[in-house]
């Protein structure tokens, strides 16, 4: 059974970093590309990054781009978000899915919430 | 960015009912379109993707259709469990974009 735990979501200040991660069973995780979507009551559902098996591509939205990283751990099966010069606009429930930009997004984990607040 | 546009954004209707939810794409993205199921406080759940392809596990009562730039997700016949809020996808290119939803209710 896939599964899918994010984790890290806490408040942080404006101007603050945080990493998210999110640990990864029941799939051959290096075969498959992975992506964080973010979800807020105003925007809705927002696709933030996506990273390929490898780790050697990475694709981000413009609005975190210079901001956000995301990266991976094959070893550990565990797929990262660090986030820095957080912003309220940043705010929101942070979910990983399994799947990469040019397909569906087949699994996802149950989300972690980020607040940017002071 | 290809921008997403959901037809209606909120429906009401009762079990049993034939539904349709559309969703409009600012440019042609050939078939490259998915759909999501989410209840409140739930994860987002694949139900079908490129267009017509019913994700495993998914019942039969779920259909989509369409090319280019207009798509529909029908439901057959309205069971308790699919009342929640519907979204669609284009993952044609990046980055890929969401529709803004379309809550159905009772």
């Amino acid at each position: 059974e896939v599964q899918l735990v994010e984790s890290g979501g806490r408040l942080v200040q404006p101007g603050g970093s945080l990493r998210l991660s999110c640990a990864a069973s029941g799939f051959a995780f290096s075969n498959y590309a992975m992506t964080w979507v973010r979800q807020t009551p105003g925007k809705g559902l927002e696709w933030v990054s996506a990273v390929t098996g490898s780790g050697g591509s990475t694709f981000y939205i413009d609005a975190v781009k210079g901001r956000f990283t995301i990266s991976r751990d094959n070893s550990k099966n565990t797929l990262y978000l660090q986030m820095t010069s957080l912003g309220v606009e940043d705010t929101a429930v942070y979910f990983c899915a399994k799947g990469n930009v040019y397909d569906q997004l087949d699994y996802w984990g149950q989300g972690t919430l980020v607040t940017v607040s002071s | 960015d290809i921008q997403m546009t959901q037809s209606p954004s909120s429906l009401s209707a009762s079990v049993g009912d034939r539904i349709t939810i559309t969703c409009r794409a600012s440019q042609n993205i050939i078939g490259n379109l998915n759909w999501y199921q989410q209840h409140p406080g739930k994860a987002p759940k694949l139900l079908l993707y490129a267009t017509s392809r019913l994700q495993s596990g998914v019942p039969s009562r779920f259909s989509g259709s369409g090319s280019g730039t207009d798509f529909t997700l029908t439901i057959s016949s309205l069971q308790p469990e699919d009342f929640a809020t519907y979204y669609c996808q284009q993952s044609f290119n990046t980055p890929s974009t969401f529709g803004q939803g379309t809550k159905l209710d009772i």
